[in-house]
């Protein structure tokens, strides 16, 4: 069956604009994740959305970061007025549930100008 | 303060080594996670456990919960096995998830 799907594959933009990444998650997967992985360092947590229930924003950097999830299903990372720092490739997984594996999908390489 | 922590950083070895990778972990955990990244960037999970040992292949997982403590095993490693591996824990409280900053495995023909 199909993976976890994101979109675009690449994005460059210029510093300050508006950028929205989409994922796309396994069908019947009830948690979604967003993740992202800076240049030369490690996995860093974003957002965490479970079912219906409030997303867990904990790993958001800084109010400039925005996520939803529409319907319980495609899930949508906005970055407003992007910097320099923003760059990395962003990544989202899903699982069954809270605790089940977590299944990722190709990223989005996004590049800050 | 890194909340898990692997080793070694790098890890070089020749075709059919046994390769152990390490983590070392400080938070109450609900699950831990191994991932391989590969060049490409891809990620794929490897294993989930919050107790005792998993195998899959070449593979074995284990851990220990009371130690706060996980290795990652390859047996008769081969060159395809080259990639990053990385450690994750989900904390038991709230729905943070910590990482290793992985190992680099290359495994020479």
């Amino acid at each position: 069956g199909a993976g976890v799907s994101q979109s675009p594959s690449n994005k460059v933009t210029e510093k300050g604009k508006d950028v929205e990444l989409r994922c796309d998650p396994i069908s019947g997967h009830t948690a979604l994740y967003w993740y992202r992985q800076s240049l030369g360092q490690g996995l860093e947590f974003l957002i965490y959305f479970q079912g219906n229930s409030a997303p867990d924003k904990s790993g958001l950097p800084s109010d400039r970061f925005s996520a939803e999830r529409t319907g319980g299903s495609v899930s949508t990372l906005t970055i407003q007025r992007t910097q320099q720092e923003d760059s990395a490739v962003y990544l989202c997984a899903s699982s069954l549930a809270q605790g089940w594996g977590q299944y990722f999908g190709p990223g989005t390489r996004l590049t800050v100008t | 303060k890194n909340e898990v922590e692997q080793s070694p950083q790098n890890l070089t070895a020749q075709e059919g080594e046994f390769i152990t990778i390490n983590c070392s972990y400080s938070v109450g955990i609900s699950a831990l996670h191994w991932l391989q990244q590969h060049p490409g960037g891809g990620i794929v999970s490897l294993f989930m456990l919050s107790s005792g040992k998993k195998k899959h292949g070449r593979l074995i997982a284990t851990i220990n919960i009371q130690e706060k403590h996980s290795s990652l095993h390859i047996t008769a490693s081969h060159p395809r096995d080259s990639a990053v591996y990385i450690c994750a824990v989900g904390a038991n409280t709230g729905n943070q998830f910590y990482f290793g900053t992985g190992t680099s495995l290359t495994v020479i023909p």
